[in-house]
């Protein structure tokens, strides 16, 4: 069965210092796998998504994410933390890279504090 | 690029009350769509998901239900309200084609009291 898990259910940081989201995955296939951010009240929005053309994944608002296969791992990263960044962040994954159900973890809440 | 449309953006109700949520899309055709919910510490859950006017699957038993009239369209409905449909309802879609990616409309806040 896929699955994804999100390592910390919070994470703060203080503005101008890296953001770091932890995600780890299970798909027996190749996935897709995705980040998305929710600000309060909001839709989710797509900041990237891994399809298997370049393990290292840029994105937008100066997120990226690399994916490693050895490790099972898909983290988010951001050299310099805006306190537009506080937000909720998921790790998704599409098992099969195609399909019509995505897997979602349960989120990380990230704060950013001034 | 896609734009998705969900109203009404809050809505408070009473228990057994009925339900209508709409969510229409611009910008593709022949989507993919679907319903998730969102409730407090329950994380996203698919409720519905649709490939084509009236080709509708549930994935959860609840007192709810989903039709899709047209194309862009896609309905979500209660005839009796519960106090456990409380939450934040999305919609999202997948572009026609076979992509996995989804994008998803602003949302519904319900509120059953």
């Amino acid at each position: 069965a896929q699955s994804v898990t999100q390592l910390d259910s919070h994470v703060s940081v203080s503005e101008g210092t890296p953001v770091l989201l932890r995600c780890n995955y299970s798909s027996s296939y190749s996935p897709s796998l995705f980040w998305y951010v929710q600000h309060p009240n909001k839709g989710l929005q797509l900041l990237l998504k891994y399809t298997s053309a370049a393990t290292l994944v840029k994105g937008i608002n100066g997120f990226e994410a690399e994916f490693k296969k050895s490790e099972t791992s898909f983290h988010l990263t951001k050299p310099s933390a805006h306190m537009s960044d506080a937000a909720e962040y998921f790790c998704v994954v599409s098992p099969s890279g195609y399909g019509n159900k995505l897997v979602f973890g349960a989120g990380t809440i990230l704060r950013v504090k001034s | 690029s896609q734009t998705i449309h969900q109203w009404p953006a809050t809505l408070v109700q009473p228990v057994g009350s009925p339900l209508s949520l709409e969510c229409t899309v611009e910008g593709t055709s022949n989507p993919n769509l679907y319903w998730y919910r969102q409730a407090a510490g329950r994380g996203l859950q698919l409720l519905f998901y649709s490939i084509g006017i009236d080709q509708i699957s549930s994935e959860v038993p609840q007192n709810l239900s989903a039709s899709r009239p047209q194309d862009r369209q896609f309905i979500l409905s209660s005839k009796k309200l519960l106090l456990s449909d409380s939450g934040f309802y999305l919609c999202a879609c997948g572009l026609a084609g076979g992509t996995d990616t989804q994008y998803f409309g602003p949302g519904t806040r319900l509120t059953v009291l």
